[in-house]
C-alpha cells in the first residue's frame, strides 16, 4: 500500500544537539510538507517543497533545516537554535501545482526534550 | 491572509446524538474545502472533501457542503458513535506563490459516551 512513513515515532533530544526526522513516501507526490503541532493551536507550516532540490520557508522555519534530495524523502533536522522543540511533527505530501487535491499525511513524530 | 475558523471544543457527546462542528472560512479565491480527523496519537486522515460552491463532500456518515454566500463548510452526522471520538480539523486548498499549500483551524475535539 502506498503512504507515507515517518520515523522515529518517539525522539528525545538534548540541550544542543541537532537531531533529524525521517519521511519518506510511495505516492509519487511531488509536493512534500513538515508541520509541527502544539495542543490547541492546530497545525503550522514550517518547510514544504515542490519538486526536488527545492523547498521554501514555511510560517515558523527559524532553527529547522530540511534537504529534498529524492522525491520521496523530505528529512527535516531540529537544531540547537530551535530553543522549544517539544511538539507532534507531521510530515505530508501531495500533488501540488494547484490540483486541489487532498494531503497525506504521516502518523507523526513526537519530539521531547531531555 | 487565507483563514479558517472552527468552532471551540471540546464537544461532548453521548452516543447517536446530532452532530455539527462549524467551520468558516476567509478567502481570496475559490479555494478547496477539506475535513481531516486525528486519532489519538496519529497522524490526520481525510474525512471529505469539497472542491467547488455547492459541492457536497461525505463519508462514513459525515457530511458538509461548501456554502460560498456563507464561507462555511460546517461539519454534520446525525448518529455520533463511540468510534468518532477524535480531532477534527477544517482546512483550506490555496495556490500561493506558485506553490499549493493547506490553512488549518485549531481542530475541535470530539468526545462521545456510551
Amino acid at each position: 500500500d502506498g503512504g507515507i512513513t515517518q520515523s522515529p515515532k518517539y525522539l528525545f533530544r538534548k540541550e544542543g544537539q541537532n537531531v533529524t526526522l525521517s519521511c519518506e513516501q510511495n505516492l509519487n507526490h511531488d509536493a512534500m510538507y513538515w508541520y509541527r503541532q502544539d495542543p490547541g493551536q492546530g497545525l503550522r507550516l514550517i518547510y514544504y517543497s515542490q519538486i526536488v532540490n527545492d523547498f521554501q520557508k514555511g510560517d515558523i522555519a527559524e532553527g529547522y533545516s530540511v534537504s529534498r534530495e529524492k522525491k520521496e524523502s523530505f528529512p527535516l533536522t531540529v537544531t540547537s537554535a530551535q530553543k522549544n522543540p517539544t511538539a507532534f511533527y507531521l510530515c505530508a505530501s501531495g500533488s501540488g501545482q494547484g490540483s486541489n487535491q487532498p494531503q497525506h499525511f504521516g502518523d507523526g513524530t513526537r519530539l521531547s526534550i531531555l | 491572509g487565507d483563514s479558517v475558523t472552527q468552532m471551540e471544543g471540546p464537544v461532548t457527546l453521548s452516543e447517536e446524538a446530532f452532530l455539527t462542528i462549524n467551520c468558516t472560512y476567509t478567502a481570496t479565491g475559490y479555494p478547496s474545502l477539506f475535513w481531516y480527523v486525528q486519532y489519538p496519537g496519529e497522524g490526520l486522515q481525510l474525512l471529505l472533501k469539497a472542491t467547488k460552491a455547492d459541492d457536497k463532500g461525505s463519508n462514513k456518515g459525515f457530511e458538509a457542503t461548501y456554502r460560498k454566500e456563507t464561507t462555511s463548510f460546517h461539519l454534520e452526522k446525525g448518529s455520533v458513535q463511540v468510534s468518532d471520538s477524535a480531532v477534527y480539523f477544517c482546512a483550506l486548498s490555496g495556490f500561493w506563490g506558485g506553490s499549493e499549500k493547506l490553512v488549518f483551524g485549531k481542530g475541535t475535539k470530539l468526545t462521545v459516551n456510551p
